[in-house]
């Protein structure tokens, strides 16, 4: 079974300019996150879809940050314009409808730097 | 809302003893999920370890066992026979049945395994 695939792995760019993040979740799996890692922190949930909707978008800064699922599968995490503080991993983890003990499954991140 | 603590930054521990990671964690739902997980250098998010809250028995994989004690609140890591290999970043992090399957995440414990 394919993992959680995410790209690109490292992105540098420079403040006020935009960057986007992609993500293919294990096939099958209804639940996709988005997590926010600064270093030295634990990860911070985004955003959270089921299939196409949004379940959870609380915590997602919503005057820069956008986020899409459009058919239920990939999905894409874009930041414009980006500000010094963004600078994180950005991580990916899917699950299947109802589940979130073994099924939840992380990608390997992209690592963001703005400088 | 939901609030996982991992009060040890950082922790040393001599190659083929055992370690113990804390962790508590604070919830209003009845029902609840703990989780355990790795984060080495390369980022990726390795699931250690699952107890669920009514679980009778504290949850074991291998050389991870997780002492859980519903009554303090607390679900620490033991890891026995550390190797050079476990050294890395360890997350606590809890799903809530009321949280939409989400993952809240403490703070990290970075290990070290003196050889």
């Amino acid at each position: 079974e394919a993992g959680v695939a995410q790209s690109p792995r490292y992105k540098i760019i420079e403040k006020r300019q935009s960057v986007a993040f992609w993500c293919n979740p294990i096939s099958g799996h209804a639940t996709l996150y988005w997590y926010q890692q600064i270093l030295g922190q634990g990860p911070k949930l985004l955003i959270q879809f089921q299939n196409n909707g949004v379940v959870d978008d609380s915590q997602l800064p919503k005057d820069r940050f956008s986020a899409e699922r459009l058919k239920g599968v990939d999905s894409t995490l874009k930041i414009q314009p980006a500000k010094l503080e963004d600078s994180a991993v950005y991580l990916c983890a899917s699950s299947p409808a109802g589940q979130g003990a073994y099924g939840y499954t992380f990608g390997s991140g992209t690592r963001l730097t703005v400088v | 809302a939901q609030k996982i603590t991992q009060t040890q930054p950082g922790m040393f521990v001599q190659e083929k003893e055992a370690v113990t990671l804390d962790c508590t964690y604070d919830t209003s739902d009845p029902s609840y999920g703990l989780f355990w997980y790795k984060q080495p250098s390369s980022g990726e998010m390795i699931f250690l370890i699952y107890q669920g809250s009514y679980d009778q028995q504290n949850a074991t994989e291998g050389r991870y066992s997780l002492n859980f004690q519903k009554a303090r609140k607390s679900a620490n890591l033991v890891i026995s026979a550390s190797q050079l290999g476990d050294s890395a970043m360890y997350f606590c992090a809890m799903r809530g049945n009321n949280a939409g399957n989400m993952l809240t995440f403490g703070g990290g414990t970075r290990l070290m395994v003196k050889p």
